[in-house]
């Protein structure tokens, strides 16, 4: 069962184009992480939020942590090839402060040259 | 510095046979975790190992087993294979902190026929 659930399952879009990414839960986290996986390979961990309300920003990419601590997006700005790949949304279960994660499903982005 | 480093990259195992599976965790960090992610999921946690003793599980049968050592590298192991043990086996290594903050390896394909 997953209790993060991240919207859209598929995103395709031009290169220059904004896109945006939600993880949502009707869980609290203590944490939540953004991986971003390619085919074959390991999630690489993109940013962590601990604090509700706080957005960080990485480059082109921006991430907000919901107040309540159960959602949180990612947003792209002017996408390029390179940040095609399968965006994964992970929780910190705040019941548990030893590194257990609980995954989202992940959102495939396809950017288009 | 090293990060996560995960063998044999893939492995092709019969229904019925048994698997090892071993991970040497990113320089600094004492806690392994394992994940096991089926193509088109987020990963699912398997269980994790701190102090060579495994400290919680996830949702996963008897089959699946583990052990970590001295230096904190970590093996996985499944007894009696089948077909839907095929996965790509992740391995996380963090410091045993407060943030749930997990880095990856890129994986062992595992294919049972």
């Amino acid at each position: 069962t997953q209790l993060l659930e991240q919207s859209p399952q598929f995103l395709s879009i031009q290169e220059g184009e904004n896109l945006t990414v939600y993880c949502n839960s009707s869980s609290v986290f203590s944490s939540l992480q953004w991986y971003r996986q390619e085919p074959g390979e390991g999630p690489v961990l993109l940013v962590t939020v601990v604090t509700g309300g706080e957005v960080k920003k990485l480059k082109r990419l921006t991430f907000q942590f919901g107040d309540a601590r159960k959602d949180s997006s990612l947003h792209i700005t002017a996408a390029q090839p390179g940040d095609t790949g399968l965006y994964l949304c992970a929780g910190g279960v705040p019941t548990d402060s030893w590194g257990k994660l609980q995954f989202g499903a992940g959102t495939q982005v396809v950017v288009t040259p | 510095d090293a990060g996560v480093t995960q063998s044999p990259t893939h492995l092709i195992k019969t229904r019925g046979q048994q698997v090892t599976l071993r991970c040497s965790p990113k320089s600094g960090h004492d806690t392994v975790s394992w994940y096991q992610q089926a193509l088109g999921q987020g990963p699912q946690f398997i269980f994790q190992y701190y102090e060579e003793e495994e400290r919680q599980r996830g949702n996963f049968p008897d089959r699946f087993s583990g052990h970590q050592f001295p230096n904190y590298s970590s093996e996985l192991n499944v007894n009696a294979l089948l077909l839907g043990d095929s996965a790509l086996y992740l391995c996380a290594s963090s410091s045993g902190g407060q943030t749930g903050e997990a880095f990856f390896g890129q994986g062992t394909r595992l294919t049972v026929v």
